[in-house]
């Protein structure tokens, strides 16, 4: 049982480069994000997906895109990098109770470290 | 004002210390209430969730106060494998996309 997976691990990007972050979860659980964590700031929302073929923005959503075509793999593509998002990148996925949005506990991939020059 | 907010530290304690985090939160409608554990550039774990009677895990314990909106985390007997930054996370509402992650607590146990 792998968990969540993520790749690559580590990534050099030049600005203005495109380049999709590998996601995928064996657990069947429904809800699956990604995050960005950056020193001082916590992880924030990137988006978000609560099944497949269903996603949505979260706080920091410019210049990233995302698609849920399986319950499995939720990647996200960076449309044009810039130094700014230089980060770490965490996906993560969780359960879901039987009403809406529980919130359950999240399990997280290793982490994609990104740097963009 | 940020949503969630915790003291970054570090906190550096000796073994066998204890040791306290506090964490505060501004909406009063938030309704869940977590600490994370994260390990040097690792990914976060889930630690403890932490209910309104406060409730404890072996050398961990996790209180909730609502009227001062504010969740602490103790440890006691600290190990050196304790070393780690604690997240404090809270849900404003029933409603995924609600999940704020505050900045961490970095802690050092020294030998």
């Amino acid at each position: 049982n792998a968990g969540v997976t993520q790749t690559p691990k580590f990534q050099v990007l030049k600005t203005g480069q495109s380049m999709t972050l590998q996601c995928a979860q064996d657990m069947n659980h429904e809800y699956m994000s990604w995050y960005r964590q950056d020193p001082g700031m916590g992880l924030r929302l990137i988006h978000y997906s609560v099944g497949a073929g269903i996603t949505d923005q979260g706080e920091v959503p410019n210049g990233y895109n995302v698609s849920r075509s399986t319950t499995e793999d939720f990647p996200l593509r960076l449309l044009s990098a810039a130094p700014s998002q230089t980060s770490v990148y965490f996906c993560a996925s969780s359960t879901t109770g039987r009403t809406a949005y529980s919130a359950d506990t999240q399990y997280f991939g290793p982490g994609t470290r990104l740097t963009v020059l | 004002r940020k949503e969630v907010e915790q003291d970054p530290g570090p906190f550096n304690v000796p073994e066998g210390a204890t040791v306290a985090f506090n964490c505060t939160y501004s909406n009063s409608a938030s309704q869940s209430f977590f600490w994370y554990r994260q390990d040097c550039r690792k990914e976060p774990k889930l630690l403890m969730s932490v209910y309104s009677s406060g409730n404890e895990d072996g050398r961990f314990t996790a209180q909730l106060n609502r009227a001062s909106q504010y969740i602490s985390l103790l440890i006691r007997d600290s190990k050196l494998s304790d070393s780690a930054t604690y997240l404090c996370v809270v849900n404003k509402q029933t409603s995924y996309d609600k999940v704020i992650f505050g900045p961490g607590t970095s802690l050092s146990v020294i030998p």
